[in-house]
């Protein structure tokens, strides 16, 4: 079974501080989403990547695939607030029962 | 109106009874998925839908059943609850299985307590 690795598992900064976190793998994966999660809610999309090196933005979130397809990160910019939650990756690792999700990062950003 | 909802959206239970969490979904998409979310484990697959009555069993699927007899619902059933399954059960639904091409809408989730 494939594994998604996300850390750091925990993360706690102030508002207006950048941060980076991390989705990793020793498999490769044909492509991969975020989602960021809320309390008492389900996971919402944020981004789905699919080629190797490909870099998306959304305001001030910037998501990047690895050139091997074995990794990921997501960096915030000048986070605030409204940025706190669970942020989880999910890959595909090539079939409907690899579909695999990381145990996610979860961010608190304090005012 | 939520194109997910799933009910009830908390649930104590007995250790030994059976329950039942539904989801509906009014997106008419043809896969859903049932999810439990423990900490330290994150997400794992129940089971899983790919039209009306066509299911398949995920990771962690021991203890539990589906049925999809409609393409909008999805019911998972505990058969004896044990302890083990007290958990937050969340519904997804998708309009194909590529992540490529497609992602999940997941419902707000169910918080199931077996005592």
């Amino acid at each position: 079974t494939q594994l998604l690795e996300q850390s750091p598992q925990f993360l706690s900064i102030q508002e207006g501080e950048n941060l980076t976190v991390y989705c990793n793998s020793s498999s490769v994966f044909s492509s991969l989403q975020w989602y960021r999660q809320e309390p008492g809610e389900g996971p919402v999309l944020l981004v789905t990547v699919v080629t190797g090196g490909e870099v998306k933005k959304l305001k001030r979130l910037t998501f990047q695939f690895g050139d091997a397809r074995k990794d990921s990160s997501l960096h915030i910019t000048a986070a605030q607030p409204g940025d706190t939650g669970l942020y989880l990756c999910r890959g595909d690792g090539g079939s409907q029962g690899n579909l695999i999700f990381g145990k996610g990062t979860k961010l608190s950003v304090k005012p | 109106d939520a194109g997910i909802t799933q009910s009830p959206r908390h649930k104590v239970t007995e250790t030994g009874t059976p329950v039942t969490l539904r989801c509906h979904q009014t997106e008419n998409h043809r896969y859903m998925y049932w999810y439990r979310q423990d900490p330290g484990h994150g997400l794992r697959l129940i089971h899983y839908s790919y039209g009306v009555k066509d299911t398949d069993k995920g990771e962690v699927s021991d203890g539990y059943s589906v049925s999809r007899s409609k393409t909008e619902d999805f019911l998972l059933t505990l058969e004896s609850a044990t302890s083990s399954q007290t958990s937050v059960y969340f519904c997804a639904i998708s309009e194909g299985p590529s992540i490529a091409n497609y992602g999940y809408t997941f419902g707000s989730g169910t918080r199931l307590t077996v005592v």
